[in-house]
C-alpha cells in the first residue's frame, strides 16, 4: 500500500523557520496537501496543490515540492503555530488517499 | 459561509450499529464530494473513503471496505457513515470533509473543509 512518510517531530524556536518534509514515491505526479491540527480541533488545510495557501492562512505557510519530497514551510514560527501537521496525497492510480503519519511541530 | 456540522458523540456496546451524520451548509451539496476520515485517539488521520453526494457512487478504503458504509440524503443535505456491528477497535474520532473542485469543475482528491467531528466509543 501507499505510504507517506514524515518526521515524528520538529522543533524551533520563536521566529526560526520550520521546516516539515514528507516523502513518498508518487509525490513528483500527484498534488500533497498540509494540514495542521492543534489539540481538540479539526484539522484545516495550510497549503493546497503542494504550494497553493488558501484565503485566511497566515503569509508565513508555504509548500514546496522537489522530486519525491514536499516540504512544509513555515517562516518565523509562532508559538501559536504548536501543532500536528499532516500531509495527505494520493497514489498514481488516484485510487489510494492517504495521509502521512504527522509531525508535532514544537515552538520553544 | 460553508459549514459541516457532524452529530454527537456516542457511547455503544460492541455489536451495536451505529449512524453519525454530517449536515453541510453555505455551497451547493450535490457540487462536491465528502470523504469520512478516522482518528484513534492519539493516532494519525486515517482516510475511510469518500461519496459524491450527487449520485451517491462511493469509494472506500481497502481497510474500511466492507465495514462501514456512506449514505446520503440530499433532502437534508447530510452525509452519513454507519456501521452493522461496532467492535472497540472502531472507537475513534470521525470526521467527514469536503472535496475542492478542480479548475475544470471536476472533482479533485483534495480536501479543504472540515466538520468538528464525532466521537465514538465503544466499551462493554
Amino acid at each position: 500500500s501507499y505510504e507517506l512518510t514524515q518526521p515524528p517531530s520538529v522543533s524551533v524556536s520563536p521566529g526560526q523557520t520550520a521546516r516539515i518534509t514528507c516523502s513518498g514515491d508518487d509525490l513528483s505526479k500527484k498534488y500533497a496537501f498540509w494540514y495542521q491540527q492543534k489539540s481538540g480541533q479539526a484539522p484545516v488545510l495550510v497549503i493546497s496543490e503542494d504550494t497553493d495557501r488558501p484565503s485566511g492562512i497566515p503569509e508565513r505557510f508555504s509548500g514546496s515540492s522537489s522530486e519525491t519530497t514536499v516540504t512544509l514551510i513555515i517562516t518565523g514560527a509562532q508559538v501559536e503555530d504548536e501543532a500536528d501537521y499532516y500531509c495527505y496525497s494520493t497514489d498514481i492510480t488516484g485510487s489510494q488517499r492517504v495521509f502521512g503519519g504527522g509531525t508535532k511541530l514544537t515552538v520553544l | 459561509e460553508v459549514q459541516l456540522v457532524q452529530s454527537g458523540a456516542e457511547v455503544k456496546k460492541p455489536g451495536e450499529s451505529l449512524k453519525i451524520s454530517c449536515k453541510v451548509s453555505g455551497y451547493i451539496f450535490t457540487n462536491y464530494w465528502i470523504s469520512w476520515v478516522r482518528q484513534k485517539p492519539g493516532k494519525g488521520l486515517e482516510w475511510m473513503g469518500r461519496i459524491d453526494p450527487s449520485d451517491s457512487y462511493t469509494q472506500y478504503s481497502p481497510s474500511f471496505q466492507g465495514h462501514v458504509s456512506f449514505s446520503i440524503e440530499r433532502s437534508l443535505n447530510t452525509a452519513y457513515v454507519q456501521w452493522r456491528s461496532l467492535t472497540a477497535s472502531d472507537s475513534a474520532t470521525y470526521y467527514c470533509a469536503k472535496h475542492l473542485l478542480l479548475p475544470n469543475g471536476n472533482a479533485s482528491f483534495g480536501l479543504d473543509f472540515w466538520g468538528q467531528g464525532t466521537t465514538v466509543t465503544v466499551f462493554s
